[in-house]
């Protein structure tokens, strides 16, 4: 079945560092979804994209649909310690609502 | 607004008794989805509704019973639960099935404990 790699798999980082994690598949994606999770809650959807080589911004994260469709990579800038918690990607390629998940990146902030 | 609002919060419960989760949208959103998540890994998809119709039923055990009374509505009953159905259960919806209205955005969960 589909899969989605993300990497990397949790990220400590100092308050001010840029981050970036990604996920790959061997499979093509029509939509590609960024998520973000803090404990005990439901997923938030941070970014949107739907079709290749789109570049996104909402505020310091900005999200790219890799051309090939099979990859996608979200960048934070300026981190800050509400950042912490675990992001997941999510890509759909059919018309069945189905939502492939990436494993997850745990975020950690040090201030 | 994209909101989607579930209860209760939190529910703990035995193996012989009946409880139902609900879920409640109201974006005008015609696909509604059920999810089972553990700690620290990603949703797993229990059940997909599109036009309140059954889409998908991810072979999920008889004890966990979905339901969609209306376009806005989404409940999901539980009857002789086991221990490891203790989990984070999510509730999300989405416009459409497919294309640019597939994005789905779910509700804060419901804590499960069964005990």
């Amino acid at each position: 079945g589909q899969q989605l790699n993300q990497s990397p798999q949790s990220m400590f980082i100092q308050e001010g560092e840029d981050v970036s994690m990604n996920c790959t598949s061997s499979s093509i994606f029509n939509t590609w979804l960024w998520y973000k999770q803090d404990p005990g809650e439901g997923p938030v959807l941070l970014i949107a994209l739907y079709k290749a080589g789109e570049l996104t911004s909402n505020g310091r994260l900005t999200a790219q649909f890799g051309i090939t469709r099979k990859d996608s990579f979200l960048n934070i800038s300026a981190s800050i310690p509400s950042d912490v918690g675990i992001y997941f990607c999510a890509g759909a390629s059919g018309n069945t609502g189905k939502l492939i998940f990436g494993q997850g990146t745990t975020l950690q902030v040090k201030p | 607004d994209t909101e989607v609002t579930q209860t209760p919060k939190h529910l703990v419960m035995g193996m012989t008794n009946k409880k139902s989760l609900k879920c409640e949208q109201h974006m005008g959103h015609r696909a509604m989805y059920w999810y089972k998540q553990k700690a620290k890994k990603p949703p797993e998809l229990m059940f997909v509704y599109s036009y309140e119709k059954l889409s998908i039923n991810e072979s999920v055990p008889s004890r966990f019973s979905p339901e969609c009374p209306n376009s806005s509505l989404l409940n999901l009953h539980l009857h002789a639960l086991q221990p490891e159905d203790s989990a984070l259960y999510l509730c999300a919806s989405s416009q459409e099935l497919a294309g640019f209205t597939d994005t789905q955005y779910f509700g804060p969960g419901t804590r499960l404990t069964v005990l």
